[in-house]
């Protein structure tokens, strides 16, 4: 089956501008998380979405992000007056939800550059 | 805080031989472990899991070793190959917490034909 699905795969945008990425997750997974990875380092957590629950926020690092999960499965990220230090790539991952029944699955994420 | 590290950032080895990434974390708490591999322009690939009841679990070509005293986990790599060549990274999860995963910064691995 289908992986996790990002799109876009890279987006350029100018300093000051809302950008949007986009995840698709795996079928049937019911957990769907946002990471960021700045070159060279290690994932950052942004927020996490299960089920119906409220999500954990706590990742995120101002109110300039923010994410949504429709129909607990599509989620979008939101970025609001872009700065340079956005700049990094974006990484959405699934997983069933519960520990030990399924690792988190990742895409390959949206490379994001600010002007 | 929370933290999860690498001992080394970068190891290099011959096509063949074995190779050990280690990993230390900090939190006395975490209770699942995933070894992950990323290559360049690709999203983190899963390898292999280990539960904090287990010390040790093996996969295809690879064992993760678990030691909850010293607060270490180690990802071996056997017959290592050009393939093989990648970032490993280290993440854990916490008992109770949330479902999200706290990342080390990375081994970077160079298989040497």
């Amino acid at each position: 089956g289908a992986g996790v699905s990002q799109s876009p795969s890279n987006k350029v945008t100018e300093k000051g501008k809302d950008v949007e990425l986009r995840c698709d997750p795996i079928s049937g997974h019911t957990a769907l998380y946002w990471y960021r990875q700045s070159l060279g380092q290690g994932l950052e957590f942004l927020i996490y979405f299960q089920g119906n629950s409220a999500p954990d926020k706590s990742g995120l690092p101002s109110d300039r992000f923010s994410a949504e999960r429709t129909g607990g499965s599509v989620s979008t990220l939101t970025i609001q007056r872009t700065q340079q230090e956005d700049s990094a790539v974006y990484l959405c991952a699934s997983s069933y939800g519960a520990k030990g029944k399924g690792a988190q699955h990742f895409g390959d994420g949206t490379r994001l550059s600010i002007l | 805080g929370e933290s999860v590290g690498l001992h080394l950032p970068t190891l290099s080895v011959q096509e063949g031989d074995n190779s050990i990434i280690n990993c230390a974390y900090s939190n006395s708490a975490s209770d699942y472990f995933i070894w992950y591999k990323q290559e360049s322009g690709k999203g983190p690939q899963f390898i292999i899991d280990i539960r904090s009841n287990m010390d040790k679990r093996q996969g295809q070509r690879v064992t993760v070793l678990l030691n909850k005293t010293v607060k270490h986990l180690s990802l071996q790599i056997a017959a290592t190959q050009p393939g093989d060549s990648a970032v490993y990274f280290c993440a854990e999860n916490s008992r109770g917490g949330s479902e999200k995963l706290v990342f080390g910064k990375g081994t970077k691995l160079t298989v040497n034909p």
